[in-house]
């Protein structure tokens, strides 16, 4: 049980461009999702965390404009780079928490690597 | 603002040995501390999860034990494989049920 996917597991794009990444949780309802980026050799850094329904709280230094994210029902939250750039290459890696079970604990997807060339 | 840092931050060890990761956190008020490993290029594999409540957590070849009032964690890995060669990391889930992570001990495992 508790299973996250992601879409797409890698994408490349060309500067200036959009991309959407989707994150679903495929056995359980998610009331809470969190976005991580990582870069190469470095820790996860949370971007921002969505409530279903709820606007998305970004954390200080995270753009909201560049990086909005929609948490429209219980099972699926897109993050949308938008205009992206070089510098957005990461790897992106988001998480969801069911109010059951052991709540409040995050269960990950596998993680989606952004190039942008 | 809660700060995990791991020590070390690399490891290498022949295959048989103990080894022991170390994780330190600055705010003492939380609900869980979990461990996870990380392979290159890969998402989060939950490896342990230690609630505020309790001091150590048992899965297989992995003990992780939680020191909440002194702000340490240790990940004590018996026997180490090859395979167990990956980067580990601890996060805390702290006041803002929010996980902070550190920034992880990428520990090797010679053949």
């Amino acid at each position: 049980g508790a299973v996250v996917s992601q879409h797409p597991s890698w994408v490349i794009c060309k500067s200036g461009t959009s991309v959407k990444i989707e994150c679903r949780s495929l056995d359980f309802q998610a009331t809470t999702m969190f976005w991580y980026r990582q870069f190469p050799k470095q820790s996860l850094m949370l971007m921002a965390t969505s409530n279903e329904g709820s606007k998305a709280t970004y954390e200080q230094g995270v753009e909201k404009d560049k990086f909005l994210i929609n948490h429209a029902s219980l099972t699926l939250s897109t993050l949308t780079v938008t205009s992206a750039h070089p510098e957005d290459s990461s790897f992106y890696i988001c998480s969801a928490s069911s109010t059951s079970g052991r709540a409040y604990e995050q269960y990950f997807g596998p993680g989606t690597r952004l190039t942008v060339t | 603002k809660q700060e995990v840092t791991q020590i070390p931050a690399a490891l290498s060890v022949p295959e048989g040995e103990n080894l022991v990761l170390n994780c330190s956190f600055t705010d003492s008020a939380i609900y869980n501390l979990q461990w996870f490993r990380q392979d290159p290029g890969k998402g989060l594999t939950s490896l342990l999860l230690i609630q505020s409540s309790q001091r150590e957590q048992t899965s297989g070849r992995l003990n992780a034990s939680l020191d909440k009032s002194s702000g340490r964690s240790t990940l004590y890995i018996a026997a180490s494989q090859p395979g167990d060669s990956a980067t580990y990391l601890c996060a805390v889930d702290g006041s803002a049920r929010q996980l902070t992570f550190g920034s992880g001990t990428q520990l090797t495992v010679l053949p």
